[in-house]
């Protein structure tokens, strides 16, 4: 079946630190790949996404790319500030079903 | 400004009554999903709509009940079945089309039933 993994959190940075959020998924072929990020008391805004293989999604200075060979779509951001502090979600699509599977989410604190 | 609405922000209820979550948009979407996030948790789908009057189950389908009856809305009503109703629920819409699968989410209704 269809499943991801994310990086345990809560994840805590200093700012200018260089951040990881380690994303690995299972999935029936190629899906498109999703993150998505969470402030507090708010609903989930996209943050990034990849299509296919090999694919960089790119926003806010966030950084992803598809490895299809390690099944994999981890977040960086070379520089986080204090405003990054939320909480980060991987969800790669079910194929054919138009769901998306959620991992449990990582909890990032930057300190100034 | 185009976008998912749901409200109330805030809801309480006494443990027995049912209660219905509003959840409007008007991106002109065709599918529409409802999520449950417990404290803490990831997000788990409770239904969701692919288009009007018709939708399935999630993986945590009991004791909630839905309607799509237009496509702009999605109501949740939670049932007195539901064992835990305690939660923030969010929904969200997608094109729905083939390949566009990106889900854009509404602000959420955190429900407190005592």
């Amino acid at each position: 079946g269809n499943s991801v993994t994310q990086m345990e959190g809560p994840v805590t940075l200093s700012e200018e630190a260089f951040l990881t959020i380690n994303c690995t998924y299972t999935a029936t072929g190629y899906p498109s790949l999703f993150w998505y990020v969470q402030y507090p008391g708010e609903g989930l805004q996209l943050l990034l996404k990849a299509t296919k293989a090999d694919d960089k999604g790119s926003n806010k200075g966030f950084e992803a790319t598809y490895r299809k060979e390690t099944t994999s779509f981890h977040l960086e951001k070379g520089s986080v500030q204090v405003s990054d502090s939320a909480v980060y979600f991987c969800a790669p699509v079910i194929q054919g079903a138009q769901k998306l599977v959620f991992g449990q989410g990582t909890r990032l604190t930057i300190n100034p | 400004d185009g976008g998912i609405t749901q409200s109330p922000k805030y809801l309480f209820r006494k443990e027995g009554q049912n209660v219905t979550l509003s959840c409007e948009q008007n991106l002109n979407h065709d599918a529409m999903y409802w999520y449950r996030q417990d404290p803490g948790q990831g997000l788990r789908l409770i239904y969701y709509s692919q288009i009007v009057n018709d939708f399935q189950k999630g993986d945590i389908a009991e004791g909630y009940s839905v309607s799509r009856e237009k496509k702009e809305s999605f109501p949740l009503t939670v049932t007195s079945a539901q064992k835990n109703p305690t939660a923030f629920y969010l929904c969200a819409s997608s094109p729905g089309l083939a390949g566009s699968y990106e889900q854009y989410f509404g602000p959420g209704t955190r429900l407190t039933v005592t």
